[in-house]
């Protein structure tokens, strides 16, 4: 089955203690990214990436960070995280940049005390 | 001002409505428009995309673009407790610019009860 698959789909951690949520697609898509969803502001896109080692910033990439290695794997790093980062977080891909048919993982919800 | 507006409801309808969901948005690059559903707890999925003025229907769906007042809505006709979701429009330039990124409204919660 094709999809996005995010681990964990729940979390719960401590300000400051650095996290890794992971994403891996099995559809060869050269396009993901990481969005976070908040009541009232809809998604907001905080790193894309085109392909293998090409990572670039989105509107709202302040405290987090990504990486590119291999073409299914898109990891989202928190290396401190603070409160305002707990949010429902999605990892999406699509075949190409600019392709309209994003997939989307079914999200994780981070949760920083 | 956000580039894209959406009313974020909540809207409650009776089963058998006809529901109809609207965005707005000020930035005139955007070329490729689509809707995503969003059922609870899990992540968006695409519904339908246009990436024209007019309409296009698909079974009770139908998407309305209309460029020249950057208004698009979505149409859901004899609508189901099954189409109780949160509905996302989403837009984005054509490719090559903005290196692909939606830019998606806030979502407007819908329920539809029997």
């Amino acid at each position: 089955e094709a999809q996005v698959t995010q681990n964990p789909r729940y979390l719960i951690t401590v300000t400051g203690k650095k996290l890794t949520v992971t994403c891996s697609q099995n559809m060869n898509h050269e396009y993901m990214s990481w969005y976070r969803q908040d009541p009232g502001l809809g998604l907001r896109q905080i790193y894309y990436s085109m392909n293998v080692e090409v990572t670039d910033k989105g509107d709202v990439p302040e405290g987090y960070k990504v990486s590119r290695k291999e073409k299914r794997n898109f990891p989202l790093i928190l290396e401190s995280p603070s409160p305002n980062q707990t949010s429902l977080y999605f990892c999406a891909s699509s075949i190409r940049q600019g392709h309209y048919g994003y997939t989307f993982g079914s999200g994780t919800r981070l949760t920083v005390v | 001002q956000k580039e894209v507006e959406q009313d974020p409801g909540p809207l409650s309808v009776p089963e058998g409505a006809i529901v109809s969901l609207n965005c707005t948005y000020s930035n005139s690059a955007f070329q490729y428009f689509m809707w995503y559903r969003q059922y609870s707890r899990k992540g968006p999925e695409l519904l339908m995309y246009t990436y024209s003025s007019g309409n296009k229907e698909d079974g009770r769906f139908t998407a309305q673009v209309d460029k020249s007042s950057k208004y698009i809505s979505l149409f859901i006709r004899d609508s189901q407790p099954s189409d109780s979701a949160t509905y996302l429009c989403a837009m984005t330039p054509p490719p090559g610019t903005s290196y692909g990124k939606l830019t998606f409204g806030q979502g407007t919660i819908l329920t539809v009860h029997p």
